[in-house]
């Protein structure tokens, strides 16, 4: 079955730890998305990835890393520099010719303390 | 101003009544997008629809209507005859412009909590 994959589904990090999110997809999508979800906010855009070897940032890219060595996959380091990176975190990914139609991941929720 | 308003925070509603779940949107582009997606307990989003700036026609799958107006900029969701599998965060995004590198940017409401009581 094609689809995406977020591994792991909660993550705890005390605070002043990296912590890194995966994300895989089996679609054969070009494009990659980050976004966290906090409540009442909705989602927000964090990084996304045209294509391999190349991301932009988003509206909230402070604190936060990736990287997109392959299709498949784009990780997203939540590093230390972040004020408040508890939060619910999907990935989705998407191909261009339908409007930017998303599909998303079963997301990661991390907690930092 | 909010290029995607979902005003309704939360609603609920008796197991088999109709809810509608309202949308309005902004945008000075002429092409445009328009999603909903599902987000139940579990987290994951769930697409249901993507309506193009185009058409205008309603779209019915089963239970789930949508009334997409250009005239008011608005893109309504329907439930008939509710169940409480219903009960999630529904999410309206609205994808518009290209950047350089043919990126159409996605924005989401806040979202609206549903929840159907039996």
């Amino acid at each position: 079955d094609g689809g995406i994959t977020q591994s792991p589904k909660y993550l705890f990090r005390k605070e002043g730890q990296n912590v890194t999110l995966s994300c895989e997809q089996n679609l054969n999508h070009d494009a990659m998305y980050w976004y966290r979800q906090d409540p009442g906010q909705g989602l927000r855009l964090i990084y996304y990835s045209q294509i391999v070897n190349d991301f932009q940032k988003g509206d909230i890219a402070e604190g936060y890393s990736v990287s997109r060595e392959k299709k498949e996959s784009f990780p997203l380091t939540v590093t230390s520099a972040q004020k408040n990176p508890t939060a619910f975190y999907l990935c989705a990914s998407s191909i261009r010719d339908r409007g930017n139609e998303q599909y998303f991941g079963p997301g990661t929720r991390l907690t930092v303390t | 101003a909010q290029k995607v308003t979902q005003a309704q925070t939360e609603i609920s509603v008796v197991e088999k009544e109709d809810v509608t779940l309202d949308c309005v949107y902004e945008t000075r582009d002429t092409t445009y997008y328009l999603f909903w997606y599902k987000q139940p307990p579990s987290g994951e989003l769930v697409f249901l629809i993507r309506r193009n700036s185009f058409d205008e026609q309603n779209e019915i799958s089963g239970r789930y209507s949508w009334n997409f107006q250009k005239s008011t900029s608005s893109f309504n969701f329907t439930i008939t005859a509710s169940q409480v599998v219903d009960s999630a965060v529904y999410f309206c995004a609205l994808s518009e412009g290209w950047d350089s590198g043919g990126y159409q940017k996605v924005t989401f409401g806040i979202g609206t909590k549903l929840q159907v009581i039996p």
